[in-house]
């Protein structure tokens, strides 16, 4: 049975990188899409970015100057880097496996504050 | 906005019949794309409960279903029970934006 666990720090700085790595149990990272979706509190889900082993990436355009997402086969875990954050960036952060039209395994999420 | 328009919230009886609606455009749903939804309780990770427009992954109930026409999908649940009280979201995959895209959510209140 695949898990995912989300780890990172809790609080960033505003202006500051949010770095969050997602480590995948239970099965091989070299196959299916790897995402991230994060969810502001009390508002809905937001697709972030998906990397696919073979190493193709596809981003949110609304994100997309400030996310860079990688994966290192060799520790079976994948990776975002979210530059620049400002409190609208707040929010619980997933990540997720799926193929290229859905999402079937989440982590439980981790939850993000920006603030000084 | 989200690119997906579900209704905020939709209620119903126990045992009763709901169907939740998530409307799209002709670059995403309208192209053939497939209509995922998910199901999420609070301060849970969602589930996927359907993907591929009307499929369910092994353990679902067949009390939920899926279907999909033109630029709209529809879940519909069965036997509505008090477990099903959660909030319910639509996928699909925008080919003008290059982009998965949900829906806003819609929050099930079983009376």
């Amino acid at each position: 049975q695949v898990q995912l666990q989300e780890s990172g720090p809790g609080l960033v700085k505003p202006s500051e990188t949010l770095s969050l790595t997602c480590s995948v149990s239970g099965g091989s990272i070299s196959e299916y899409f790897w995402s991230w979706i994060r969810q502001p509190p009390g508002k809905g889900l937001e697709w972030i970015a998906y990397i696919h082993y073979s190493g193709n990436t596809n981003y949110n355009p609304s994100l997309k100057s400030r996310v860079t997402i990688s994966m290192d086969t060799s520790k079976n875990q994948f990776s975002l880097k979210l530059s620049s954050v400002t409190a609208a960036d707040t929010a619980v952060y997933y990540c997720a496996r799926g193929v290229l039209t859905d999402m079937d395994v989440w982590g439980k999420g981790t939850s993000v504050t920006v603030s000084s | 906005q989200s690119v997906l328009t579900q209704p905020p919230s939709v209620s119903g009886a126990p045992g009763q019949r709901v169907t939740i609606s998530c409307t799209g455009s002709r670059s995403n749903i309208g192209t053939g794309q497939d209509v995922q939804w998910y199901q999420q309780f609070p301060g849970t990770a969602p589930k996927l409960l359907i993907y591929g427009d009307s499929d369910r992954p092994s353990g679902v109930p067949d009390r939920f279903s899926g279907s999909k026409s033109g630029t709209s999908a529809s879940l519909a649940i069965t036997g509505l029970q008090a477990e099903d009280e959660a909030d319910y979201y639509c996928q699909s995959y925008d080919s003008t934006l290059s982009a998965r895209v949900f829906g806003g959510g819609t929050k099930l209140t079983v009376l």
